[in-house]
C-alpha cells in the first residue's frame, strides 16, 4: 500500500538557518511527489512537484527538493530560513488511478527562532 | 490561474442542525473535486471524491448520509454535514485537479473551520 512518513513532527531552526524536512513513501513505480505547506487556519498551498526528469525540483519561496529513488526519499530544503515560513509542512504521493487522490504524510510542524 | 475558494471560512452551529459548506473552482473547470477533513495535529483525511454529475465517492468509514456531498456544476461542489454533532467540529477542505487528476496536482481551498456546539 502506498504510504508517506514524515518522520519529524516538529522541527525549530534559527532564522538564516539552513533547512531540511524528511519525506520517505512507500509506492510500487515511480512516484509523483508534492510538497505542501500550511500556515495555521489556511488551506494548503504547492511549494513544489516532481512528476519525472530532474531528481533536483525546485520550487516556490526559495525551497527545493531532491527525489531519491534508492532511498525513496523527497526531502525539502532551504538554505536560509525565514520566519514567515514558519508552518506546517506536508509530504504527499499521487495515488495513481483515483482521479488525482493524495495520500499525505502527517506533517512537520516547522518554527522559526528570531 | 487554478484558485479554488470556499465558504464560509468559519461556522458555528448547534448540535443537530446541518451545515453546508460551498468548494468552487474560480478560473478553470472541475470535473473532480475532493472533500479533506484535518483533525488537530493530525493530517488530511480523504473523505470522498466528488464527480460532477454523479454521485460522490466515499471513504471507507465515511458515513454518506451524514456528510451528503453535491457537485453538480464544473466549477461548484458541496459538503452538507447533516444532524451536526460536536464529534463534527473540525477543518475541511476540499481540493480540485487542474488536469482530471493525470498528475495528482491539486488545488486547495482555504478550508472552513466547523465548530459543533
Amino acid at each position: 500500500a502506498q504510504s508517506v512518513t514524515q518522520p519529524d513532527i516538529h522541527i525549530t531552526v534559527s532564522e538564516g538557518a539552513s533547512l531540511e524536512l524528511r519525506c520517505n513513501y512507500s509506492y510500487g513505480a515511480t512516484p509523483y511527489l508534492f510538497w505542501y505547506v500550511q500556515s495555521p487556519g489556511q488551506g494548503l498551498q504547492l511549494l513544489l512537484k516532481y512528476f519525472s526528469g530532474d531528481t533536483l525540483v525546485q520550487g516556490i519561496k526559495g525551497f527545493e527538493a531532491e527525489f531519491k529513488r534508492s532511498q525513496s526519499s523527497f526531502n525539502l530544503r532551504k538554505p536560509s530560513v525565514h520566519w514567515s515560513d514558519a508552518a506546517e509542512y506536508f509530504c504527499a504521493v499521487y495515488r495513481r488511478g483515483s482521479q488525482g487522490n493524495l495520500i499525505f504524510g502527517k506533517g512537520t510542524k516547522l518554527s522559526v527562532k528570531p | 490561474g487554478a484558485v479554488v475558494s470556499q465558504h464560509p471560512s468559519r461556522v458555528i452551529c448547534k448540535s443537530g442542525t446541518s451545515v453546508k459548506i460551498e468548494c468552487r473552482s474560480l478560473d478553470f473547470q472541475a470535473t473532480t473535486m475532493f472533500w479533506y477533513r484535518q483533525f488537530p495535529k493530525k493530517s488530511l483525511m480523504l473523505m470522498a471524491t466528488s464527480n460532477e454529475g454523479s454521485k460522490a465517492t466515499y471513504e471507507q468509514g465515511v458515513e454518506k448520509d451524514k456528510f451528503l456531498i453535491n457537485h453538480a456544476s464544473l466549477t461548484l461542489s458541496t459538503l452538507t454535514v447533516t444532524s451536526a454533532h460536536p464529534e463534527d467540529s473540525s477543518f475541511y477542505i476540499c481540493s480540485a485537479s487542474l488536469d482530471r487528476g493525470v498528475t495528482g496536482e491539486l488545488f486547495f481551498g482555504e478550508g472552513s473551520r466547523l465548530t459543533v456546539l
